[in-house]
């Protein structure tokens, strides 16, 4: 069955440091996420990503944040300075839409610490 | 705005017991989707079932079962004969019907099958 892929699966940053967070999406998704989820609280929406920009991004998504799609598969997310409160569980996903509906896949996940 | 509200936090049962999570959400599409997510320890967001606000059939998969009414926006989730590898965060999450698809998520209830 196709999955979301992400490295790495963790991570471990100094404050300040840049990070970049890889994930394939599935091949024929044309939707694709990140979310965090900070340990013990609820998984919160970053940004969307469809037809190679962004449609919509939530208010944690600040200057410091930034997405990519190099390529036809790799949708990347870059901290450029990270923070202490980075430090989270960061879920990319992907979905297509069909005449069934629209369902979100995640990936397993990226640990970020920044200490 | 859309909101997604589980009032339970925790729930513990012994094996073989029923569970059933409740979600309340609101939201001011008229058409929209409601979804589950699984969350075991390994901490990954593993995708239950996806309703359309259309469709108020409920539906069983196996051990779980899903009550959808419109009339009290509520999408609970049942478990029946729960098992230890039931364990895990359950998460509701409600998104629009269109434009990105973007989630909002509950807080999620926590809920631990003890043998």
């Amino acid at each position: 069955e196709p999955e979301v892929t992400q490295t790495p699966s963790h991570q471990v940053t100094q404050m300040g440091q840049e990070v970049i967070l890889r994930c394939v999406p599935i091949s024929n998704h044309l939707y694709f996420y990140w979310y965090r989820q900070i340990l013990g609280q609820k998984v919160e929406f970053l940004v969307s990503f469809y037809n190679n920009e962004i449609s919509e991004k939530s208010e944690i998504f600040d200057d410091q944040f930034s997405v990519e799609r190099p390529d036809g598969s790799n949708f990347t997310l870059k901290i450029r300075s990270t923070k202490l409160e980075d430090s989270a569980m960061y879920f990319c996903a992907s979905s297509v839409s069909t005449e069934s509906g629209n369902t979100i896949y995640f990936g397993e996940g990226s640990w970020l610490t920044v200490v | 705005a859309q909101k997604v509200t589980q009032a339970q936090t925790e729930i513990s049962v012994v094996e073989k017991e029923d569970v059933t999570l409740d979600c309340v959400y609101e939201t001011r599409d008229t058409t929209y989707y409601l979804f589950w997510y699984k969350q075991p320890p390994s901490g990954e967001l593993v995708f239950l079932i996806r309703r359309n606000s259309f469709d108020e059939q409920n539906e069983i998969s196996g051990r779980y079962s899903w009550n959808f009414q419109k009339s009290t926006s509520s999408f609970n989730f049942t478990i029946t004969a729960s098992q230890v590898v039931d364990s895990a965060v359950y998460f509701c999450a409600l998104s629009r019907w269109g434009g990105d698809y973007k989630l909002s998520f509950g807080a999620g209830t926590t809920v631990t099958v003890r043998a």
